[in-house]
């Protein structure tokens, strides 16, 4: 067990909704990231966020965004949801002190219909 | 940005014999190279990662090796068991940024009794 948690485990939305996940790392966990994997895919890099800012991003667009609480908590958010978001989105999180592991949560199966 | 290629897709091996999966990445400035392992229905773990300042790390009947000049790494997994079947990652990144890891498209390891 990795100890990070997200919810929903499912969900389905319609085409235009919008949506948001959660996510719960460990004590000390202070970096987080969040993954869209598409079906027969490797995971694709969203964001990250450190310190509740967000310090990089991988290629998509501003209708991803997201938040980080001072409890180890995260959300990803999703506007104007879209078909090809259908996908499992992974948040993943990391040890304070500059460590690269990363360890993830089990995942939320989002359906866009 | 960095892109990685990752051999077979599909790997199936007589149970108790060997299995190698390859990568390659793009980005000579990588030195973070992970790999996961994601059953059905659940999210990646990691199963042992390597540095770009060593060739070889091995733990048990796992063993990833690195050629920088090459810009390739493999996974090594000995003595193949039925619980060793699922889908394997190779990852790289920069490490200790902000860009995420950056995956390959996984190879599904099929383990024969």
């Amino acid at each position: 067990e990795t100890g990070v948690t997200q919810s929903p485990t499912h969900l389905i939305k319609t085409r235009g909704q919008q949506v948001t996940l959660r996510c719960s790392s460990q004590s000390g966990h202070n970096t987080v990231s969040w993954y869209q994997q598409a079906l027969g895919q490797g995971p694709q890099f969203i964001f990250q966020y450190y310190r509740e800012e967000e310090n990089g991003r991988g290629n998509f667009p501003p209708r991803f965004s997201g938040l980080q609480f001072p409890n180890y908590s995260s959300e990803l958010n999703v506007n104007a949801l879209e078909l090809d978001d259908s996908a499992l989105y992974l948040c993943a999180s990391r040890l304070a002190g500059g460590t690269d592991t990363q360890y993830f949560g089990p995942g939320t199966r989002l359906t866009v219909l | 940005g960095e892109n990685v290629e990752q051999h077979p897709s599909t790997l199936s091996v007589q149970e108790g014999d060997s299995a190698v999966i390859k990568c390659t990445y793009s980005d000579s400035a990588s030195n973070y190279f992970p790999w996961y392992k994601q059953e059905l229905g659940k999210g990646p773990q990691l199963i042992i990662d390597i540095r770009s300042n060593v060739g070889e790390k091995k733990d048990q009947r796992i063993a990833v090796t690195l050629n920088k000049t090459a810009k390739h790494f493999s996974l090594h997994i000995t003595e193949t068991q039925p619980e060793d079947s699922a889908v394997y990652f190779c990852a790289a990144s920069r490490g200790g940024g902000a860009d995420g890891l950056t995956f390959g498209k996984g190879t599904h390891l099929i383990i024969q009794p």
